[in-house]
């Protein structure tokens, strides 16, 4: 069963810093690989997935995200944070049979950006 | 217009009382998901339906029950509502277009409490 691991629960950066948000997954299947954000009082929304093709996945607000086989890693990243990006990021994996669409989401990375 | 909407938004309830939380969609998707989300615990499926007569358990669905009652409405009961269900819950659709596990879309959430 496909699953991802996100280390670390929070993450505090420096407006103007590198954001760097880590996943990784398990699997022996190259897998589909998502990246949600939920801003305060929202739902989740898409930020990027991972299909098949060019391992660098751009997704909005100048995100982007590497899939690194070698490595079972998915990790989120923006050269350069704004205020704006104060949100709970979730890794995601699908699961089960591609007819029900369903997903694993991780436990989630709170992102603090400080002023 | 919002395409993923929730009734209520926030709901304060007590211990043994019956519950039903609202989910309609104007996507025109007929994968429907209940979600709960918990601090530290990511997103927990509860129920995800296929269509109006095709209803599945997901990993936490004790002390819940759900309703599809047409393409566009999907709605989630707790039968006597306990402290432990306090939570947020989300609806999210998708659908089956293409080869690839496709994007969820989210409504708001429901903020429950049970006392």
């Amino acid at each position: 069963a496909q699953s991802v691991t996100q280390l670390g629960s929070h993450v505090s950066v420096s407006e103007g810093a590198l954001v760097l948000l880590r996943c990784n997954y398990s699997s022996s299947v190259p897998p589909y690989l998502f990246w949600y954000v939920q801003y305060p009082n929202q739902g989740l929304q898409l930020l990027l997935k991972y299909t098949t093709g060019a391992t660098l996945v751009k997704g909005i607000n100048g995100f982007e995200a590497e899939f690194k086989k070698s490595e079972t890693s998915f990790h989120l990243t923006k050269p350069s944070a704004h205020m704006s990006d104060a949100a709970e990021y979730f890794c995601a994996a699908p699961r089960g049979p591609k007819g029900y669409q369903k997903v694993t989401f991780g436990t989630g990375t709170k992102l603090q950006v400080i002023p | 217009d919002a395409d993923v909407t929730q009734t209520p938004r926030n709901r304060i309830t007590k211990t043994g009382k019956r519950i039903m939380l609202e989910c309609s969609q104007t996507k025109g998707h007929d994968r429907m998901y209940w979600y709960r989300q918990d601090p530290g615990l990511g997103l927990r499926l509860i129920y995800y339906s296929f269509d109006v007569k095709d209803i599945n358990k997901g990993e936490i669905s004790d002390g819940y029950s759900v309703s599809r009652q047409a393409q566009a409405k999907f709605s989630l009961s707790l039968e006597s509502a306990i402290p432990n269900q306090t939570a947020l819950y989300f609806c999210a659709t998708s659908d089956l277009e293409g080869a690839h596990y496709n994007e969820q879309f989210f409504g708001p959430g429901t903020r429950l409490t049970v006392l």
